[in-house]
């Protein structure tokens, strides 16, 4: 049963940072491209970041960049998501993903295998 | 960005109706598009996958159709059980996109 086990969500003062974890398990972890998605209370869903199964390619929303860095540690079978800068506007549920694949080329199809999400609240 | 306008935004029927929710893209996605149920408190759960194919496991009364800009999906007999949030999902490139949600309620 393939599983997804996000952590490290919190309350945290705006401008700090934090880092997300997203624990695999009974996969293949290095054969996928991993994604992070986010819902804001009450809004709908937002793509924030991919990264292919070897952790050479990285692709962001424009609304995080240069703010959010995606990262993976195969061996550990975890995926990261180190938040800098935060704002009141980051606060949302921060939900883990499987992609389709490698994820090495041109796109990276999200699968059916989600997390249950770790919500972040940006408060002072 | 590959923008989705999906409608409509909420929608009411009764059980055992025949419901239909659309979705454009901003440009051709060819079939690169999901459809995910969200229930409060809970993880999208993948429904349809490159348009019309059903996820294992999701009964057959969800369906997609579509490709190239214009999609819809439906459900051919609401059941109680699918009062939810539904999305379309576009992945043709790195850059995913989400429509904004139809929120389903029984009349």
């Amino acid at each position: 049963q393939v599983q997804l086990v996000e952590s490290g969500g919190g309350v945290v003062q705006p401008g700090r940072s934090l880092r997300l974890s997203c624990t695999a398990s009974d996969f293949s972890f290095t054969n996928h491209g991993m994604h992070w998605v986010r819902q804001a209370p009450g809004k709908g869903l937002e793509w924030v970041a991919v990264i292919s199964h070897d952790g050479s390619n990285k692709y962001y929303a424009d609304s995080v960049k240069g703010r959010f860095t995606i990262s993976r540690d195969n061996s550990m079978k975890t995926l990261y998501l180190q938040i800098n800068s935060l704002r009141t506007d980051d606060t949302a549920v921060y939900y883990c993903a499987r992609g389709r694949g490698y994820c090495g080329g041109s796109s990276c199809p999200l699968e059916g295998y989600w997390g249950q999400g770790t919500l972040v609240a940006v408060s002072s | 960005d590959i923008q989705m306008t999906q409608s409509p935004s909420s929608l009411s029927a009764f059980v055992g109706d025949r419901v239909t929710i659309t979705c454009q893209a901003s440009q051709d996605i060819d079939k690169y598009l999901n459809w995910y149920q969200q229930k409060p408190g809970k993880a999208p759960k993948l429904l349809i996958y490159d348009a019309s194919n059903l996820e294992t496991g999701v009964p057959s009364r969800f369906s997609g159709s579509g490709s190239g800009t214009h999609f819809s999906f439906t459900i051919s007999s609401l059941q109680p059980e699918d009062i939810a949030t539904y999305y379309c999902q576009q992945q043709v490139n790195l850059l995913i996109t989400f429509g904004q949600g139809t929120r389903l309620e029984i009349k």
